[in-house]
Formats: C-alpha cells, structure tokens, sequence
C-alpha cells in the first residue's frame, strides 16, 4: 500500500530563521499528497495540499511542492513565527481512499 | 457551518472497562473516519462510516466498534480496554468517501490505568 516517510524530530530553530521538513512517499499512480498540522492540546488541521504532480500547496506562508521524480513533498516556509510551533504531519489516501499519515515532525521555534 | 465536535475531552478508564466515544460531524458531510494517535505518532486509521454502514477498517481487533447514526453523527467503542488502547481518538469528516479532504475535531484523551 501507500506510505509516507517524514523526517525525524524534534526541530529547533529561532524566529525568522528558514524551515524545510522533509517528506517522501511511496504510491500507486499519483494520489493528492498533504500536510496535516496539530497545534498543542488540539486535533489535526489541513495545512496545504496538492493534487497532482508539479502542483504547489501553500497556505500561512508554508509552502510545499508535488514531485514525482523524487517522490517528495517536502515542506517549506521562509520565515518561522513562534505561533508556527506545533507538530506537523505529511499525509496522503491510500488505495482506498483512507488518509495514512506520518509519524509527525515535532517543530519548536524559539523567540 | 459547525466544524467537528468530540466528547468527552478526557476519559480515565480501568483496564477490562469499556468506553464509547461521540463524535458530530461536521454540516454536510456524511462520513466519518477515526484514528487513534499513540503518543508521539501519527494516527491510525481504525474505521470508516458512510451512510450509517462501516466503509474500511484498519487494523484494529474487533473489540474496537462503531456506529452511525442517520444524522451522520458517530460513536466509537472499545470493549475490554488494554493498557495500549490509552490514545487520543481523533474523529474526521469528510463530504463522502472518496473525498480525502477530512476535517478532524479535537479529539477524546483516553487513559486505560
């Protein structure tokens, strides 16, 4: 089945500083690819999404970029707030049709 | 348009006890999907409901069950709790089934002791 493989954390960084979670997948044809985020104490909220390959999902300043050739989703933002601190998940439906997620990247941004 | 509503929040339940969970979908969605979330992974497809009949299930033990009712809300229930069923059960509602677009509430704290 499908499966969704995101890098280890926690992550530290200081405001301002760049962020870049990455995110890999392993799918049958070219399935619509997530970022799920979970601020603490709270369920998941939909970030971005992006439904076919070369398409880019954005949202909050986040951003992320559909590329088959490498089977990445990595997620990017330029300028991190501490509002941003949360744990954020790479998703995507498996064959059917259920959402499979990540393990989670716990993010902390120091002010 | 209401979002997704869970209760309770917190639930303290002795092992071999059994538990249900609610969950109100959100206004015009008409299924339901659960997840359990062991702390400090991401969470586990249990089941899914469409039109008050179970659409998938993961790979959970019969013991974990559920329901729809014609309102679209849901519960979840677990029989003969374990010490590892302690997790955050998170609900989901999506417009129909193959609409990957879920929307989750805030999810029920469960503690086995």
């Amino acid at each position: 089945g499908n499966s969704v493989t995101q890098m280890e954390g926690p992550v530290t960084l200081s405001e301002e500083a760049f962020l870049t979670i990455n995110c890999t997948y392993t799918a049958t044809g070219y399935p619509s690819l997530f970022w799920y985020v979970q601020y603490p104490g709270e369920g998941l909220q939909l970030l971005l999404k992006a439904t076919k390959a070369d398409d880019k999902g954005s949202n909050k300043g986040f951003e992320a970029t559909y590329r088959k050739e490498t089977t990445s989703f990595h997620l990017e933002k330029g300028s991190v707030q501490v509002s941003d601190s949360a744990v954020y998940f790479c998703a995507l439906p498996n064959r059917d049709d259920k959402i499979i997620f990540g393990k989670g990247t716990r993010l902390h941004i120091l002010p | 348009e209401t979002g997704v509503t869970q209760s309770p929040t917190h639930l303290i339940k002795t092992r071999g006890q059994q538990v249900t969970l609610r969950c109100s979908s959100q206004s015009g969605h008409n299924t339901v999907s659960w997840y359990q979330q062991a702390l400090g992974q991401g969470p586990q497809f249990i089941f899914q409901y469409y039109r008050e009949e179970e659409n998938g299930r993961g790979n959970f033990p019969p013991r974990f069950s559920g329901l729809q009712f014609p309102n679209y809300s849901s519960e979840l229930n677990v029989n003969a709790l374990e010490l590892d069923d302690s997790a955050l059960y998170l609900c989901a509602s999506s417009r129909r089934p193959g609409n990957t677009e879920a929307f989750f509430g805030q999810g029920t704290r469960l503690t086995v002791v």
